[in-house]
């Protein structure tokens, strides 16, 4: 089945530098890769997702590029503020989220 | 307002009592799933849905039960709980498309005593 490596588990940013979350995949059915965001003791939020016919998508200061090739896909935050301190989720999805695999998550602390 | 809802958001049990964790959506998704999340284990996909009347595993499906008799409702079953149940569970729902992200609920904090 589908496995989903996501580094780091943890990460600290000084507030204004970028952050980047990195995540492979085992899968090559795998042709959906969305990113959620979960604050503390609430749900996942989709941020933002990609399909595999696309290398990358922006949405303002975030940011997913993906390498069908090494199969891995990455998330990227600019300009990183207090309110992106979050734990962040990639996913891999295959046949119409009849497979979704998630990471392990990163918890990330922006720090004022 | 469109919506997943879970009940109960919080529910203590002991071993072996058999309960049933509510999820209701009103977006008229085909797609909802159950996934429960553990520390260090991000979210791990129970039973998922494409439509009424079908249901497959997930990567997790052991000691749990699933039914999905109506569009908008897919309850989570425990027949006999045991403490490794013990988790956060999400249900969620999507329109099932590549292009269709997933709706959570609000979750449901399990402890089995």
């Amino acid at each position: 089945g589908e496995n989903v490596e996501q580094h780091p588990s943890t990460l600290s940013v000084q507030e204004g530098d970028s952050a980047v979350i990195k995540c492979t995949y085992s899968d090559s059915a795998s042709n959906y890769f969305p990113w959620y965001k979960q604050e503390l003791g609430k749900r996942p939020q989709l941020i933002i997702d990609i399909r595999s016919n696309v290398g990358e998508k922006k949405d303002q200061r975030i940011a997913v590029t993906l390498n069908k090739t090494a199969k891995h896909f990455s998330l990227h935050i600019t300009e990183t503020q207090p309110e992106d301190s979050a734990v962040y989720f990639c996913a891999a999805v295959s046949g119409g989220y009849q497979k979704v695999t998630f990471g392990t998550g990163t918890k990330l602390q922006v720090i004022p | 307002e469109a919506q997943v809802t879970q009940n109960p958001r919080y529910l203590i049990t002991v071993t072996g009592k058999k309960l049933t964790v509510t999820c209701s959506q009103n977006m008229n998704h085909e797609y909802m799933s159950w996934y429960r999340q553990d520390p260090g284990l991000g979210l791990r996909q129970i039973y998922y849905s494409m439509n009424v009347e079908v249901t497959d595993k997930g990567d997790v499906p052991e000691g749990y039960k699933v039914s999905r008799k109506e569009k908008r409702n897919f309850p989570l079953i425990l027949e006999s709980p045991s403490p490794n149940q013990t988790s956060l569970y999400f249900c969620a729902s999507s329109g099932g498309t590549v292009n269709s992200p997933l709706h959570f609920g609000n979750g449901t904090r399990l402890t089995v005593t």
